[in-house]
């Protein structure tokens, strides 16, 4: 089955500065690659997410960059905020049918934290 | 719109005991998909549904059971409940058809066995 590892596990940035955390997978047929937010004792969020035709996508201070051939994703958050800290989950699957519905195989979490 | 709603919120069980987590959705998504929430871990896809009346097994299945008999609910069941199975479990459904592959999750179910 498909593996996904994050790097890294921890990551503090002054407020401002850029984070990049990074995610590799093992299933060349995965075509999905999203990106959860999590605070404390809620719920994941999707802040961004990319498939496999695509290999960059942007909205505002995010960014998300995919190299199938290296089979690793990337999220990248500019000019960082403290409310941006959280916890930050890559996930990669295959799709379960055509049209939608994924089976998600998620990274072990990023625990990000800006500091004023 | 209350998006997806799981039931309980928290609950302890001792082992050996049985319960059924409740999660639905009002967005008349196919897909319903159960994780668990492990410390230290991302989550893990425990069983999913593409539609009404079917199940598939996830990542982590053992010791769970689900049934989808209207499509907008998906229950997931412990028959025998096992310290093991501590963990925050959490609910999601997707839309199909519509080229949003996004899946929405429900707040959470904090389970813990003793």
């Amino acid at each position: 089955g498909e593996n996904v590892e994050q790097h890294p596990s921890t990551l503090s940035v002054q407020e401002g500065d850029s984070a990049v955390i990074k995610c590799t997978y093992s299933d060349s047929a995965s075509n999905y690659f999203p990106w959860y937010k999590q605070e404390l004792g809620k719920r994941p969020q999707l802040i961004i997410d990319i498939r496999s035709n695509v290999g960059e996508k942007k909205d505002q201070r995010i960014a998300v960059t995919l190299n199938k051939t290296a089979k690793h994703f990337s999220l990248h958050i500019t000019e960082t905020q403290p409310e941006d800290s959280a916890v930050y989950f890559c996930a990669a699957s295959v799709s379960i049918l055509t049209g939608g519905g994924n089976k998600l195989t998620f990274g072990t979490g990023t625990q990000l934290k800006v500091e004023l | 719109n209350a998006g997806v709603t799981q039931t309980p919120k928290f609950r302890v069980l001792k082992t050996g005991q049985s319960m059924t987590l409740l999660c639905a959705q009002d967005m008349n998504h196919e897909y319903m998909y159960w994780y668990r929430q492990d410390p230290g871990m991302g989550l893990r896809l425990i069983h999913y549904s593409v539609g009404e009346g079917t199940t598939a097994k996830g990542e982590v299945p053992d010791g769970y059971n689900v049934s989808r008999l209207k499509k907008q609910n998906f229950l997931l069941g412990l028959e025998s409940a096992a310290p093991s199975q501590t963990s925050v479990y959490f609910c999601a459904s997707s839309a199909t058809g519509t080229g949003d592959y996004e899946q929405y999750f429900g707040p959470g179910t904090r389970l813990t066995v003793t």
